[in-house]
Order: C-alpha cells, then sequence, then structure tokens
C-alpha cells in the first residue's frame, strides 16, 4: 500500500464549477499538509500549506484536512481554463523526514 | 521570493555521454536541496538530498556514482548524470530550502529538466 494515494484522472469540468480534489494517507504521523500544481513541463507550484486537522482558504482555494479520515481535499471555486494543470498533494511529519507526493490529478477546466 | 532557477530546462545527450544540470537560489541562501525524478503521470521520487559543504545522502536504490551531486556554495547545486543510457530518460526536479527555515517548511521547487537519451 502507498503511504499516499491519489486518483490521477483525469478530472474533466466545465469553466465555473467546483473541483474537489482528494488524497488519502495511510501514516498518522504526517502533520504537514501540501497541495501543488503542476502545468505541463513545469516544476511543481505550492499552492496550499496546512498543518494538522481543519480548513484554510486562500483566494478560489480551499484545503480541508481530516486526520482522522486520513484524507485530504482541495477544492477549486469558479474554475477557470487557466486551472488546468495537474494537482500534487504532499505530506511530511515533524522534523526531517522527507516530503511524500500523492502521483497527481490531471485536472481539464474546459472553456 | 523563493525562486529556483534550473538549467537546461531540456537536453538531449547520446548514451553514454554525461550531462549536468544546475539548481540555483535565486533571492535566497539554500543550504538544503533537493533532487527529485519524475516519470510520466507519476508522482516526484525523491533520488538525493544535497548539503552545502558535504557529500549528498541518497535514497534508496538511487546509484551515487551514477548521479554525482556537488552543492559547493549556498546557491547552486549541480546533478550530473554520468554514462547516461535511455533508461535515465526523465523530469529532474531540484527544490531548495531556504537556510534558517525549518525542516517543515514547504518546498520550493525549479521548473524541471527533460533529460532525453537517445
Amino acid at each position: 500500500q502507498k503511504e499516499v494515494e491519489q486518483d490521477p484522472g483525469p478530472l474533466s469540468v466545465p469553466e465555473g464549477a467546483i473541483v474537489s480534489l482528494n488524497c488519502t494517507y495511510s501514516n498518522s504521523a504526517f502533520q504537514y499538509f501540501m497541495w501543488y500544481r503542476q502545468y505541463s513541463r513545469k516544476g511543481p507550484e505550492l499552492l496550499m500549506y496546512t498543518y494538522s486537522s481543519g480548513n484554510k482558504e486562500d483566494g478560489r482555494f480551499t484545503a480541508q484536512v481530516d486526520k482522522s479520515s486520513k484524507y485530504i481535499s482541495l477544492f477549486i471555486r469558479d474554475s477557470q481554463p487557466s486551472d488546468s494543470a495537474t494537482y500534487l498533494c504532499a505530506m511530511r511529519g515533524t522534523g526531517g523526514f522527507k516530503t511524500i507526493f500523492g502521483a497527481g490529478t490531471r485536472l481539464f477546466v474546459k472553456a | 521570493g523563493a525562486v529556483v532557477s534550473q538549467h537546461p530546462s531540456w537536453v538531449i545527450c547520446k548514451s553514454g555521454t554525461s550531462v549536468k544540470i544546475e539548481c540555483r537560489s535565486l533571492d535566497f541562501q539554500a543550504t538544503t536541496m533537493f533532487w527529485y525524478r519524475q516519470f510520466p503521470k507519476q508522482s516526484l521520487m525523491l533520488m538525493a538530498t544535497s548539503n552545502e559543504g558535504s557529500k549528498a545522502t541518497y535514497e534508496q536504490g538511487v546509484e551515487k556514482d551514477k548521479f554525482l551531486i556537488n552543492h559547493a556554495s549556498l546557491t547552486l547545486s549541480t546533478l550530473t548524470v554520468t554514462s547516461a543510457h535511455p533508461e535515465d530518460s526523465s523530469f529532474y526536479i531540484c527544490s531548495a530550502r531556504e537556510t534558517g527555515q525549518d525542516y517543515n517548511s514547504p518546498l520550493h521547487f525549479g521548473n524541471g529538466t527533460r533529460l532525453t537519451v537517445t
């Protein structure tokens, strides 16, 4: 079993839709949770960074962490064609542990 | 802030030759840099952790003699793929952690290098 599971998609939605992206994980030691956006042939760009459980909102993006269920989500409101990219979840424990990445979900937002 | 520059963005080389990839932190100093490899539709896989002034720490299964890492300054780390073979073709990405930031700070990535070995 992988430490982090993420549906690779692809996920195709119409412009303006609310997008829900999710990851599950198995290691209860994970405390820090991140979402990265990666455009084709580019490096990942940090979108959201949260610690422990709860919600965090930044513009059209909302990150949720449910540690009891070992489940994290990223919501994108009013999705735009420019949101079309691969979204990677990532997480780590405290201290000097390495960051573990999900495989990424490919999102297509159609105009 | 926190801009990481990677060069070249793509490179094609012949089998048996060596290729050097540079990773620079442009507006900050980075004691620690990380090198990842990414296959199509797969996750980022950590290859090694590069620390300024000391030997890199390689992940299990990564050949240190094949993937030479040098971190000679606080703003530059290099990855050299030696005696490249077609199976080394991949997308290589570096990331850097700003000096003084704790282990739990998020990573900032370069734009990657697409290596194709013919």
